[in-house]
């Protein structure tokens, strides 16, 4: 069964550069989630989408943005990065709705150096 | 506002040991409640999940059940094997689309 696409697995970037991540969420899930995990925390949401339109927000920084296309990939862009922002980023995908499973890709792993 | 308390870990346990991790929640009306895994260096997988009250999710020997009363959504494995080693996520999800909020995680070891 298809699962949630991310890319790059791995990224690594300098100090005030950017930084692109990509999800494909399974097909016909109409809600995305980005994720953030520092090593050894829990994930904390960073933003989502239902119908490509921006539904929630959480703790993300005025530095990033997201958005959903057409096709129903999301992209989470990162400018001026900070050594902090190295961490594990998940997207992941679901159904609307109070019970259903969201399904999470593996990760894309940002190291800032 | 929502949230999810889990114990600390690690938890060591030696297999076929009982598992017990705790969690308790704080969310205004009635949340879905979900246990999720992650393995080293893979994403979060969900393990059981329970949408009301005295339900009970299971899956692959774990157990939790939904307790209103006590606001509490306890994980629990009667014997646990090496391969259950992971960090345990207790999640809620109070309203439709909204994002699951997840605790600290608990990291299970199990040796032989």
């Amino acid at each position: 069964a298809a699962g949630v696409i991310q890319s790059p697995r791995h990224l690594i970037k300098e100090k005030r550069e950017t930084a692109t991540l990509k999800c494909y969420p399974i097909p016909r899930h109409d809600t995305v989630y980005w994720y953030q995990q520092g090593p050894g925390q829990d994930p904390q949401f960073l933003i989502s989408f239902y119908e490509k339109m921006q539904s929630d927000k959480g703790s993300i920084p005025d530095r990033f943005s997201a958005q959903q296309f057409s096709d129903y990939h999301s992209e989470l862009n990162m400018s001026s990065l900070e050594l902090g922002d190295s961490a594990l980023y998940f997207c992941a995908s679901s159904v609307r709705g109070r019970d259903t499973e969201a399904f999470f890709g593996q990760g894309t792993r940002l190291t800032v150096v | 506002g929502n949230s999810v308390t889990q114990m600390e870990g690690p938890v060591t346990l030696s297999e076929e040991a009982f598992l017990t991790i705790n969690c308790t929640y704080t969310a205004t009306g009635y949340p879905s409640l979900f246990w999720y895994v992650q393995y080293p260096g893979e994403g979060l997988q969900l393990l059981l999940k329970a949408t009301k009250a005295d339900d009970k999710g299971s899956n692959k020997g774990f157990e939790a059940t939904y307790r209103k009363e006590t606001t509490s959504f306890h994980l629990e494995k009667g014997s646990v094997q090496v391969s259950d080693s992971a960090v345990y996520f207790c999640a809620l999800r109070n309203q439709a689309g909204t994002a699951l909020i997840f605790g600290k995680g608990t990291t299970l070891s199990v040796s032989s």
